[in-house]
């Protein structure tokens, strides 16, 4: 069954410093991965998918991703953080029946 | 096009109590999902629809019913509400089932609490 360990719980960085959220997957062929964020009291947005292709993955809000099969690993990266990004952020990955998603981390943004 | 909306956006039971979450998507998607959302072990799978007239089970269906009752809806029911079933409630729908699922449009999200 497929699996997705997010290792860092809570994150704090300053404003307008870069960012990276680690996501580590299981699963038994190649992954259709995801990120989503959810700003508090709202639902969940996509930010970005993978499915095929080039492992560097644009996204909205200045996000990007970077599959890396060796390392079973899907990184969430932004060159300079901005306050609005502080949400929780959940990597995803598909499997047959619906998506497994890991435990989520939650992103404090300093001024 | 409102995408995925749910209702109500929050709701308080007395343990026994029953209750339905309605869910409804316009974007013509084939599956639907339930999941629970409980701090720090992010969404679970409760039941899934992966067409107009089929469910299945997920990962914690136990304490859970459901119906899809057409294309665009497909509603949860708590028959015996349990304070362990206290948790935001999150309807998602997909266009369809392949070899993998593809990307989730989510709902707002039910917040419920059982006392």
């Amino acid at each position: 069954a497929q699996s997705v360990t997010q290792p860092d719980i809570h994150i704090t960085v300053s404003e307008g410093a870069s960012l990276e959220l680690r996501c580590n997957y299981s699963y038994g062929a190649t992954p259709y991965l995801f990120w989503y964020v959810q700003s508090p009291g709202q639902g969940l947005q996509l930010l970005l998918k993978y499915f095929s292709g080039d492992t560097l993955v644009q996204g909205i809000k200045g996000f990007e991703a970077e599959f890396k099969r060796s390392q079973s690993s899907f990184n969430l990266r932004k060159p300079s953080v901005h306050w609005s990004d502080a949400a929780e952020y959940f990597c995803a990955v598909g499997g047959r029946r619906a998506l497994t998603f890991g435990s989520g981390t939650r992103l404090q943004v300093q001024p | 096009n409102a995408g995925v909306t749910q209702t109500p956006k929050f709701q308080v039971l007395k343990t026994g109590q029953s209750m339905t979450l309605q869910c409804a998507q316009d974007m013509n998607h084939n599956s639907m999902y339930w999941y629970r959302q409980d701090p720090g072990m992010g969404l679970r799978l409760i039941y899934y629809s992966a067409s107009e007239g089929t469910t299945d089970k997920g990962e914690v269906p136990n304490g859970y019913n459901v119906s899809r009752l057409n294309k665009r809806e497909f509603s949860l029911r708590l028959e015996s509400a349990a304070p362990s079933q206290t948790s935001v409630y999150f309807c998602a729908s997909s266009d369809g089932l392949g070899r993998q699922v593809y990307e989730q449009y989510f709902g707002p999200g039910t917040r419920l609490t059982v006392t």
